[in-house]
């Protein structure tokens, strides 16, 4: 069953402390992202990551860290430098950096305690 | 950096009826694609319109594109309650922005049973 797998649904964040959001794809896809989404809002790009070991600053990369030593995983972490966390965090994958097609997973919403 | 614009930002319609969304955007693009989003899930692909094309169809979508007035429309005919959900235009601008999509803010839909 191949896809894009997200987890946790939820996360709790405390102030302070850095939380990581796990993304899996078995789509065999170069091409990872990041997005936030805050309500009634767009996407916004957090980090993309063309190729393994390889990653680049989207828009709104400041408070968060990635990180890509395996084609299948691209996990975020968003520090305690990140000071409004609360959103909604989707992951997506393309075959390629510049194959239009995103693929996204089902999200992570992170709310702050 | 905001590229696409929806309108309007919410519609409700009755079943059967035709929805109609448009998506302004302000610079040249490659391609433009529709996507749709159930409330707390992840964005699924629905279409892509290249911008050397003017319609496509996918089964009960239809998309236009005007690149002289950079703009593109969405059109489901015959609603269902199933189609309620946010969608959103993505735009790709081809040459240096690495295959990045930049999302509007979407169009809410509701369509009543």
């Amino acid at each position: 069953d191949g896809g894009i797998t997200q987890s946790p649904k939820y996360l709790f964040r405390k102030e302070g402390q850095n939380v990581t959001l796990s993304c899996e794809q078995n789509l065999n896809h170069d091409a990872m992202y990041w997005y936030r989404q805050d309500p009634g809002q767009g996407l916004r790009l957090i980090y993309y990551s063309q190729i393994v070991n390889d990653f680049q600053k989207g828009d709104i990369a400041e408070g968060y860290s990635v990180s890509r030593e395996k084609k299948e995983s691209f996990p975020l972490t968003v520090t305690s430098a990140q000071k409004n966390p609360t959103a909604f965090y989707l992951c997506a994958s393309s075959i390629y950096a510049g194959m239009e097609t995103q693929y996204f997973g089902p999200g992570t919403r992170l709310l702050v305690l | 950096s905001q590229q696409g614009e929806e309108d309007p930002q919410a519609l409700s319609i009755q079943e059967g009826e035709n929805a109609t969304m448009n998506c302004s955007y302000k610079t040249s693009i490659n391609n433009l694609q529709w996507y749709r989003q159930n409330s707390g899930r992840g964005l699924v692909h629905l279409i892509l319109i290249r911008s050397n094309e003017r319609e496509k169809h996918s089964g009960r979508l239809r998309v236009t594109l005007d690149t002289s007035k950079k703009s593109s429309s969405l059109l489901i005919t015959a609603s269902r309650a199933a189609d309620t959900a946010s969608y959103f235009c993505a735009t790709d601008l081809g040459g240096g922005s690495q295959g990045n999509l930049i999302f509007g803010k979407g169009t809410k839909l509701s369509v009543k049973p």
